[in-house]
């Protein structure tokens, strides 16, 4: 069936680190790619997104690409900041019925100043 | 008016208890959902409403069951409660369920936080 992989954490940078969250996934067909943010006590906030392959999704300084070829969606940015303080969800939606989320395990990031 | 919202906030329910959580949704959403996230996961699937009928349902039990209405609430019940569902259950909304819905992407209230005793 679907899934999603994503790296474990926490992840612990400084403030204006480069931060980079792996994300694999498997799927049948061609599925919407999203990242999520979920802030301490918050539900889920969408980050980004992409629909088909080599769509780069980007918003407020974080970035991914849909990578067909590698079934990955690997988030990025250039520069963290301690309000990126959050756990970060990679999820796909399946399009084979319902079409329900599959989200990841989520990856908390933790910058500190 | 817009976003989702979801009440109550919190919530402690004894085992064997019943619970009803509700979820507003934004005008036009015709497809909601609801995900229950256990801490320190990610949300797992419980069912998916599209203009009042079930059109989808992930691995829960029929004691997990739902409505929605035609003003875009909805509700998650769960019967029979268990220690198991103390969680987060987050309710989505989207205005498609088609291809076209799949891209927007759902969204999310802030959930209900409940505490099964």
């Amino acid at each position: 069936g679907n899934s999603v992989t994503q790296m474990e954490g926490p992840v612990t940078l400084s403030e204006e680190a480069f931060l980079t969250i792996n994300c694999t996934y498997t799927a049948t067909g061609y599925p919407s790619l999203f990242w999520y943010v979920q802030y301490p006590g918050e539900g889920l906030q969408l980050l980004l997104k992409a629909t088909k392959a080599d769509d780069k999704g980007s918003n407020k300084g974080f970035e991914a690409t849909y990578r067909k070829e590698t079934t990955s969606f690997h988030l990025e940015k250039g520069s963290v900041q301690v309000s990126d303080s959050a756990v970060y969800f990679c999820a796909l939606i399946d399009t084979s019925g319902t079409y329900k989320y599959i989200f990841g395990t989520g990856t908390r990031l933790k910058v500190l100043a | 008016e817009t976003g989702v919202t979801q009440s109550p906030t919190h919530l402690i329910k004894t085992r064997g208890q019943q619970v009803t959580l509700r979820c507003s949704s934004q005008s036009g959403h015709n497809t909601v959902s609801w995900y229950q996230q256990a801490l320190g996961q990610g949300p797992q699937f419980i069912f998916q409403y599209y203009r009042e009928e079930e059109n989808g349902r992930g691995n829960f039990p029929p004691r997990f069951s739902g409505l929605q209405f035609p003003n875009y609430s909805s509700e998650l019940n769960v019967n029979a409660l268990e220690l198991d569902d103390s969680a987060l259950y987050l309710c989505a909304s989207s205005p498609e369920t088609s291809i076209r819905g799949s891209s927007y992407g759902y969204t999310f209230g802030s959930g209900t936080r409940l505490t099964v005793v």
